[in-house]
């Protein structure tokens, strides 16, 4: 089975709100993070990854939280715009492995 | 710098039929997966190739087979095809050392009648 779920399918959100994405993971050896973006009809894009040595990683308007006691993962979107309408993964990858398991997916629908 | 290619985009088989996906990678990038999406099962591996060689492979029945060829681009195949075969085949390279970091192409969307 999955070691990543979503814990929602869809979150709505209005535009210049700011947006969480949850993920829980259950494999204890993952040690590599990674959040993906998918706009319809593209492939998943690539957004900001975080190592288990770490809590906390920014980027450009993203935020990627770690709290490895409760094995759970979000992402925060900050001043969420309508491009930013998408589905996001969560992946993980255990130390050693090349291939990442990625989540469900949460559908992020950004209302103007 | 040009970014991964699928073709062809969209195809409609039959049950029974086979069917070949090509995929090139990002120049530089040598290993190369292949990922099936479903509304019902999301992103599921399938397997995944560097320098020619399988070096991973998914929980997918012997039906489903790829290659990589020397410049790293990868096809893959499936044979008798099934109604439940009908999906979006993702191929998404990565470099070498970063294998959490995959480029997707755009997928192959395959459609079983």
């Amino acid at each position: 089975g999955e070691s990543v779920g979503l814990h929602l399918p869809t979150l709505s959100v209005q535009e210049g709100d700011n947006s969480i994405i949850n993920c829980a993971y259950s494999n204890s050896a993952s040690d590599y993070f990674i959040w993906y973006k998918q706009e319809s009809g593209k492939g998943p894009q690539f957004i900001i990854d975080i190592r288990s040595n770490m809590d906390k990683r920014q980027g450009q308007r993203v935020t990627v939280l770690l709290n490895k006691t409760v094995k759970h993962l979000s992402l925060q979107i900050a001043a969420t715009q309508p491009g930013d309408s998408a589905v996001y993964f969560c992946a993980d990858l255990v130390g050693g492995s090349y291939i990442p398991t990625f989540g469900r997916g949460t559908s992020l629908i950004v209302h103007p | 710098k040009a970014g991964v290619t699928q073709t062809p985009r969209y195809l409609i088989k039959t049950r029974g039929q086979q069917v070949t996906l090509s995929c090139s990678p990002i120049s530089g990038h040598r290993s190369v997966s292949w990922y099936q999406q479903t509304p019902g099962q999301g992103l599921q591996f399938l397997f995944e190739y560097f320098s020619e060689t399988q070096r991973n492979k998914g929980n997918f029945p012997g039906r489903f087979s790829g290659r990589q060829f020397s410049n790293s681009r990868s096809e893959m195949n499936v044979s008798t095809l099934e109604l439940g075969d009908s999906a979006l085949y993702l191929c998404a390279s990565s470099l070498a050392g970063r294998a959490g970091e995959l480029f997707f192409g755009e997928g192959s969307r395959l459609t079983v009648l």
